[in-house]
């Protein structure tokens, strides 16, 4: 089956520390991979994504490359501001496009 | 401009009510879903529309239930509300045809609270 596994947190760094945000999958075909960020308050908004093996998604500073080899979709971002503080969401997309899987979520506090 | 929209942003109610949340998407996409979240921020999968047509209905009280006019409107109906319902509820849309590179669109949340 599929699911998305990311690692809890929360997690809480000082503005301009490197961020590494541990996200693996398990997965039948060939899904597409992604990352949500949710501010305080706010639905969901799409991050990044990448759709094939090798592909790294990037925006706003972060990024985050497909690995199938390690089935892995790890998000970076190499100085963090106190405006990055949210909850952040892997998810993957099946073949079949009608089911999305998310992880738990982590929720990441910038301070100043 | 909003691309989905959900109303209300909040909602307050009674154990036993009757509420509706709304959700209407101008994106053009075919299919919408429902997702409930708990306080713990952990995202649910409750139903999913593909041009008006139920594809996903998951373990859901059958208090639930959508209702979609046309494939650019998903409401959500809750019968006889109990406290366990108090949840934030997102509405979210996609384009089926472009699976599975198309991402969900999400509305900005109804939180429901159920005294």
């Amino acid at each position: 089956g599929n699911s998305v596994t990311q690692m809890e947190g929360p997690v809480t760094l000082s503005e301009e520390a490197f961020l590494t945000i541990n996200c693996t999958y398990t997965a039948t075909g060939y899904p597409s991979l992604f990352w949500y960020v949710q501010y305080p308050g706010e639905g969901l908004q799409l991050l990044l994504k990448a759709t094939k093996a090798d592909d790294k998604g990037s925006n706003k500073g972060f990024e985050a490359t497909y690995r199938k080899e390690t089935t892995s979709f790890h998000l970076e971002k190499g100085s963090v501001q106190v405006s990055d503080s949210a909850v952040y969401f892997c998810a993957l997309s099946d073949g079949t496009g009608n089911q999305f899987y998310f992880g738990t979520g982590t929720s990441l506090t910038v301070i100043p | 401009d909003t691309a989905v929209s959900q109303t209300p942003k909040y909602l307050v109610t009674q154990m036993g009510n009757d509420k509706s949340i709304k959700c209407e998407q101008n994106l053009g996409h075919d299919t919408m879903y429902w997702y409930k979240q708990d306080s713990k921020k952990f995202l649910k999968i409750m139903f999913s529309y593909n041009n008006k047509e139920l594809i996903i209905n998951e373990t859901v009280p059958n208090r639930f239930s959508p209702k979609s006019p046309d494939k650019a409107h998903l409401n959500l109906h809750i019968n006889s509300l109990e406290l366990g319902d108090s949840a934030v509820y997102f509405c979210a849309s996609s384009l089926l045809s472009q699976a599975p590179y198309s991402p969900l669109h999400f509305g900005n949340g109804t939180r429901l609270t159920v005294t």
